[in-house]
């Protein structure tokens, strides 16, 4: 089974803190993911990558910046953290090839902006 | 173009019946309409996808419904179970796009016991 492990599942920080959330999937996947959940608005994507060292913004990518120097960890940076990214993010992970290959998601990290 | 509205945004259901959960999409370009589940505390986990060749897709309990010309799409579960309650999302996005998936808004659903 595919496993998506991001590293906390809560955290609390202060406004204008520099944040790092990690991801780290063992099936050797090159399309990684980073999405957003909130209520009421469902997912949304913040920004994806599809191979070491490439980057695409997603739907929502401002205020956010990401990293992926290995295939298996793909990190997403707050720079400076504000209250209006309190929420729960979510890291995923899917094989290369067709769109329909499955999004394998982590249990993810709910982050608290105070 | 771009959305995927879902409804309801939330749905109580008694245990034996049937849950349905609405979607519908602008743009004809997609073509992969997956669904998601999602327990209290976990991530999202695929359930059960259409592609828009075929109207209908059954797994089990759980049933795709799809409708092109009404661009519209809903997931049946039958005889409806106590462990069936999560959020569900609807997705979409094109097989031979960028990987990027269109969610849904979610829909909690309670399966009363």
């Amino acid at each position: 089974d595919v496993k998506v492990t991001q590293s906390s599942r809560y955290l609390v920080k202060r406004t204008g803190e520099k944040v790092f959330l990690e991801c780290v999937q063992d099936m050797d996947h090159e399309n990684m993911f980073w999405y957003r959940q909130d209520p009421g608005l469902g997912l949304r994507l913040i920004y994806f990558s599809y191979d070491v060292k490439m980057k695409e913004k997603g739907d929502i990518p401002e205020g956010y910046s990401v990293s992926r120097e290995k295939k298996e960890r793909f990190s997403l940076i707050l720079e400076s953290a504000s209250t209006n990214q309190t929420s729960m993010y979510l890291c995923a992970s899917s094989s290369p090839g067709q769109g329909d290959s499955p999004l394998h998601f982590g249990n993810g990290t709910r982050l608290t902006v105070t | 173009q771009q959305q995927v509205k879902q409804s309801p945004q939330s749905l109580i259901v008694q245990k034996g019946g049937i849950s349905i959960i609405n979607c519908a999409y602008e743009n004809t370009a997609f073509d992969y309409f997956p669904w998601y589940q999602q327990f209290p505390g976990k991530g999202p986990a695929l359930l059960i996808a259409i592609r828009p060749d075929v109207s209908e897709k059954k797994e089990g309990r759980f049933t795709i419904s799809f409708n092109k010309s009404a661009k519209q799409f809903s997931l049946h579960i039958m005889d409806s179970q106590p462990g069936d309650s999560a959020t569900y999302f609807c997705a979409a996005t094109t097989i031979s796009g960028t990987y990027k998936y269109i969610f849904g808004t979610g829909t909690r659903l309670k399966v009363l016991a």
